[in-house]
């Protein structure tokens, strides 16, 4: 069972272009997290969200910053006209259906954003 | 809001021996978990050990277990044994439990603790 996948795990943009970021949740996981880690800090919540679905998106910045998780294929984080305050490490992680009594969510390794 | 603190900025240790890494944390729930998590070089984020708020033992997992403190809010992680590959960055982090039977699992995490081992 393959764990959370993300890519890219390294990821250039010039200051103006747009940068998307891929999450493939492991099997039979129907939730997924992102988060956003600036350095020397902490992991911070950005969006939840569902299959179709949004449930959370407190922590995503009002502008630029969008997220998706389709029916089919991986979720996205896709972020326009990037700044060089967009630097930083964009984790996503997954869990099952909190109803099977799981707690434990699973994380990517990461992608590492550097705007240019 | 859930508000999640780690004090120590940078902790060391020698190897063999035990260290200590503290958290608070604040929260108005009475039912939550609580989790350390490792995060190496690699970036990957590896759950070290976790805890139901409302179990009173403490949990354990080989070389590290927690001081759970409810009452205090206060969450450590002990790691006994100390070995080169227990240098990582810690996160402390908090997550409410189901709310209204919806999941909810956004973790709240600490600004984190680099450990270092010496040999």
């Amino acid at each position: 069972n393959a764990g959370v996948m993300q890519n890219p795990r390294h990821l250039v943009r010039r200051r103006g272009q747009e940068a998307r970021l891929r999450c493939s949740p492991m099997k039979g996981h129907s939730h997924v997290y992102w988060y956003r880690q600036l350095p020397e800090e902490g992991l911070k919540f950005m969006v939840y969200l569902q299959k179709e679905n949004i449930i959370d998106e407190s922590g995503m910045p009002k502008e630029r910053f969008s997220a998706e998780f389709p029916k089919e294929g991986p979720s996205i984080l896709r972020i326009q006209q990037v700044v060089r305050g967009d630097s930083a490490a964009y984790f996503c992680a997954s869990s099952p259906w909190e109803g099977q009594g799981r707690t434990e969510a699973f994380f990517g390794q990461g992608t590492r954003l550097t705007v240019v | 809001a859930q508000t999640v603190t780690q004090s120590q900025p940078e902790m060391s240790v020698q190897e063999a021996e035990t260290v200590t890494l503290s958290c608070t944390y604040d929260t108005s729930e009475s039912d939550y978990y609580l989790f350390w998590y490792k995060q190496p070089p690699s970036r990957q984020m590896i759950l070290v050990i976790r805890q139901e708020a409302y179990k009173q033992q403490n949990a354990t997992e080989n070389r590290f277990s927690v001081n759970f403190q409810k009452a205090a809010k206060s969450f450590s992680l002990k790691i006994s044994d100390s070995q080169l590959g227990d240098a990582a960055m810690y996160f402390c982090a908090y997550r409410r439990t189901n709310a209204g039977g919806t999941s909810y699992g956004k973790l709240t995490f600490g600004q984190g603790t680099i450990l270092t081992v010496h040999p």
